[in-house]
């Protein structure tokens, strides 16, 4: 079975400081790790994705996730945050064996941002 | 042009009802999924179709069920609907199943009375 932690329901920071949204992860085999951004009444928007290669993977509107295989983490990073980054953000793992095409999904963190 | 399209976005019915939901992609993307939303926002995978063959199938009641009349297209039919049927329904595509993103409809919220 494949599981996502996120282990932070809230995440609040100032405008312009560094910000990181947590994310674990379990799966057999080697994942495929994603990040989703929500906002109020909208779909889930990809962010970033990682699936070989570079630990540390790039994404949309400045946000990057460094994929580390010994803590099981893929953490999503940005430097500056922005007003406007305030919204629910999801991480999502599939695994390299069987279930092509499942994800699972962390429960997910609502991040604040205050100006 | 919107990607992936759902229709209705809301949805507002009584118990023992029938209900569908539709949705389209003008990706052309294989892949496509419908995803539950409740109201804690946790997502829950439902159902996958890849070339309109179902590829994964959850413990889903089967008063759910979905049908994809060609790759474009799979649309959602729930009988019998119960009050804990009340969430967002998200529709979703991929390029590839595995390592391709989704991409996510706007959503429909049934509300069931």
């Amino acid at each position: 079975a494949q599981s996502v932690a996120q282990p932070e329901d809230q995440v609040n920071v100032a405008e312009g400081n560094p910000l990181t949204v947590k994310c674990t992860y379990s799966v057999s085999g080697n994942p495929y790790l994603f990040w989703y951004v929500q906002y109020p009444n909208r779909g889930l928007q990809f962010l970033l994705k990682y699936i070989t290669g570079d630990n540390l993977v790039k994404g949309s509107y400045g946000f990057e996730a460094e994929f580390n295989k010994s803590q099981t983490s893929f953490h999503l990073k940005k430097p500056s945050a922005l007003v406007s980054d305030s919204a629910l953000y999801f991480c999502a793992v599939r695994s390299t064996l069987g279930n092509a095409g499942k994800s699972t999904f962390g429960d997910g963190t609502t991040l604040t941002v205050k100006p | 042009d919107t990607a992936v399209s759902q229709t209705p976005k809301y949805l507002v019915t009584q118990m023992g009802n029938d209900k569908s939901i539709k949705c389209e992609q003008n990706l052309g993307h294989d892949t496509m999924y419908w995803y539950k939303q409740d109201s804690k926002k946790f997502l829950k995978i439902m159902f996958s179709y890849n070339n309109k063959e179902l590829i994964i199938n959850e413990t889903v009641p089967n008063r759910f069920s979905p049908k994809s009349p060609d790759k474009a297209h799979l649309n959602l039919h729930i009988n019998s609907l119960e009050l804990g049927d009340s969430a967002v329904y998200f529709c979703a595509s991929s390029q590839e199943a595995n390592t391709g993103e989704l991409f996510f409809g706007e959503g429909s919220r049934l509300t069931v009375l």
